[in-house]
């Protein structure tokens, strides 16, 4: 099993650019959760999903779309890029109370 | 809302013991966990506790007492790979949310 995989590894943007982060995991869960971690500022809840089909708000949602087409998959969207979602991303799924990250995306924003 | 507090950075000796607080403040909490990263790393699952009292696995324990809104992780027999940053977080609803995390410097 690969567990939770993200891509791109790596990202440069421009401000005003748009692109698509996504994650992938091959262990049926049903939920799963899109962070950003800052320096200092641990790991905030931008979205998550309870199921396929579903998305939800977490701590910091705004700048940022997802969508739960498949089960195994949750793409976060960035519509326009600014220079404040600068940020590495990780992705996890969960079974029951545990959850699995993956290796994240270094997103930077000029 | 919910927030969580816990110390910025600890430092331990090799082989030492050292424990890393979290308090909370949230509404509909029903469990505490523990994670682990190091630098360059993504998060890993260390421990949870859904009901008061101490869990233990290996090394490492956690303990939660609901009625003081607190929780904590004992590191015992501390090694260098020990050296990582420590998250509490409180699984609310269907959220999981992460304090700031603890820097954790052991001393050989």
């Amino acid at each position: 099993n690969a567990g939770v995989t993200q891509t791109p590894k790596f990202r440069v943007l421009k401000t005003g650019q748009s692109m698509t982060l996504l994650c992938a995991q091959d262990m049926n869960h049903e939920y799963m959760y899109w962070y950003r971690q800052d320096p200092g500022m641990g790991l905030r809840l931008i979205h998550y999903s309870v199921g396929e089909g579903t998305t939800a708000k977490g701590e910091v949602p705004d700048g940022y779309n997802v969508s739960r087409l498949k089960k195994q998959n949750f793409l976060l969207g960035l519509e326009s890029a600014a220079p404040s979602q600068t940020s590495v991303y990780f992705c996890a799924s969960s079974w029951h109370d545990e959850q699995y990250f993956g290796p994240g995306t270094r997103l930077t924003v000029t | 809302g919910q927030s969580l507090e816990q110390p910025s950075e600890v430092t331990a000796v090799e082989g030492a013991i050292v424990q890393i607080n979290c308090t909370y403040q949230t509404s509909g909490f029903y469990g505490l966990s523990w994670y682990q990263q190091h630098d360059g790393g993504a998060p890993t699952f260390l421990s949870y506790n859904g009901l008061d009292g101490l869990e233990e696995t290996g090394r490492f324990s956690s303990f939660l007492s609901r009625s003081d809104s607190y929780g904590y992780l004992l590191l015992q027999e501390l090694q260098m790979k020990d050296s990582a940053s420590y998250f509490c977080a409180v699984h609310r609803d269907d959220k999981i949310i992460f304090g700031k995390g603890t820097r954790l410097h052991i001393l050989p």
